[in-house]
């Protein structure tokens, strides 16, 4: 079936250091992708889109990379910080519009 | 901080009970979302408002029970919960119903104890 997934479920990083959260997709027809930050106790937070027609998108510290032939979607964040500690969900647009999220990592960011 | 407003942030009812959750946006938006969320595991869509009409009900039990009663306002009746039920309920709102390519923007959530 379809599904968006994320690859590891932990990720622990130096302050610092610069973090990458992987994730991969099976419907090749999803045509835009949203990584969202949650944190304890809170709501998912939006960090940066992507559409489709693009394979890179950059904001204030992150970056989202696109590759459509290995179905391959990941968010890198420069600089990480602890208050980047958080659960990151990628999630893509599958058939009938839904949004569906992948399964998430969370980030911990030593000092 | 949010502009999706959700109360209340905590609810601890009986089986037998009937409680609402509300969740109330200001930001002029036509698509309105609940997504029911268990410890460690993404959120799973319930249901979607679209101008006011429930357009996407992802087969949930009877016992949820949305309602909208403007494009401002969402409402989830509860009813005759089961302990499995016990989660953090968000509710999102979005510009885009339809095409779904504008993001969501998600309340703090009602942490939800069924007992």
């Amino acid at each position: 079936g379809e599904s968006v997934g994320l690859h590891l479920p932990t990720l622990s990083v130096q302050e610092g250091d610069n973090s990458i959260i992987n994730c991969a997709y099976s419907n090749s027809a999803s045509d835009y992708f949203i990584w969202y930050k949650q944190e304890s106790g809170k709501g998912p937070q939006f960090i940066i889109d992507i559409r489709s027609n693009m394979d890179k998108r950059q904001g204030q510290r992150v970056t989202v990379l696109l590759n459509k032939t290995v179905k391959h979607l990941s968010l890198q964040i420069a600089a990480t910080q602890p208050g980047d500690s958080a659960v990151y969900f990628c999630a893509g647009t599958l058939q009938g519009g839904k949004l569906i999220f992948g399964q998430g990592t969370e980030l911990s960011v030593k000092p | 901080d949010t502009e999706v407003t959700q109360t209340p942030k905590h609810l601890v009812m009986g089986m037998t009970n009937k409680k609402s959750l509300k969740c109330e946006q200001h930001m002029g938006h036509r698509a309105m979302y609940w997504y029911k969320q268990k410890a460690k595991k993404p959120p799973e869509l319930m249901f979607v408002y679209s101008y006011e009409k429930l357009s996407i009900n992802e087969s949930v039990p009877s016992r949820f029970s949305p309602e909208c009663p403007n494009s401002s306002l969402l409402n989830l009746h509860l009813h005759a919960l089961q302990p499995e039920d016990s989660a953090l309920y968000l509710c999102a709102s979005s510009h885009f119903p339809r095409r779904n390519t504008g993001e969501l923007f998600f309340g703090e959530g009602s942490r939800l104890t069924v007992l």
